[in-house]
């Protein structure tokens, strides 16, 4: 069970905009740690999307964004495309574990 | 450009140690602002985090592996490695090294990844 919560799936049509939630609690992302997120092709290494809860690695589409509230973040995609198919991940830092955390990750399916 | 890459055993057996260095190019483990990590993924699953290694020389393990894990630097290599003892099949996944940022510098993002190298435990 993971420290940070994602839902499992979410899915959407080409097109259309798709969010994935994580959720945290007081001694991670409540507690003011930042929230980066990964997209991970499938048979490939994870890679950096958005970093200090809503910024963009150059290279990174505007499609993507990252906002974040109280003990919860979100990432948006808009305008999805069938190259998003992927799995997410967000992570944090948790002061309890005194360590680096991940959400579940979310499989993102383009209908 | 900073580049990392595993290697490392493909197979280990059960109860035996598992052994990962991760050569980094581009770049110096002794560079200030980074941390060098470990993450794991068993087949199927989410990344779980395992440890890291701080330019300062200070390392950290997720608590459920302190015990059995290990990971040191050799900064005259270029490279940081991690040792899993008494490995059991829960211990199979693809392990990546990567970088991450200290807070310091901005963000505390992992912004650079190996490809993985996929290690099975069994008889």
């Amino acid at each position: 069970q993971s420290v940070l919560t994602q839902p499992p799936s979410v899915s959407g049509a080409p097109g259309q905009t798709i969010t994935i939630s994580c959720t945290g609690t007081s001694s991670n992302i409540g507690s003011g740690f930042d929230v980066n997120w990964y997209q991970q092709l499938p048979g490939t290494a994870p890679k950096l999307l958005i970093y200090g809860n809503r910024h963009r690695p150059s290279g990174v589409p505007d499609r993507f964004s990252g906002s974040k509230s109280g003990t919860s973040t979100s990432l948006a995609i808009t305008g999805l495309q069938a190259e998003d198919e992927a799995d997410y991940y967000c992570q944090s830092y948790d002061n309890g574990l005194s360590g680096v955390v991940f959400g579940g990750g979310t499989k993102l399916t383009v209908l | 450009q900073v580049h990392l890459e595993e290697s490392g055993p493909g197979l280990v057996k059960p109860s035996e140690t598992l052994s990962l260095t991760c050569t980094v190019s581009g770049g110096s483990v002794s560079s200030s602002g980074f941390y060098w990590e470990w993450i794991r993924q068993p087949p199927g699953k989410g990344l779980e985090w395992i440890g890291n290694f701080y330019y300062d020389g200070t390392t950290s393990v997720r608590p459920s592996l302190r015990s059995r894990a290990t990971i040191s630097v050799d900064t005259s290599k270029n490279h940081f490695s991690v040792k899993l003892t008494s490995v059991t099949a829960s211990d199979t996944g693809v392990y990546f090294c990567a970088r991450r940022h200290d807070i310091l510098t901005g963000h505390d993002g992992f912004d650079v990844w190996g490809q993985g190298t996929m290690v099975a435990v069994s008889t």
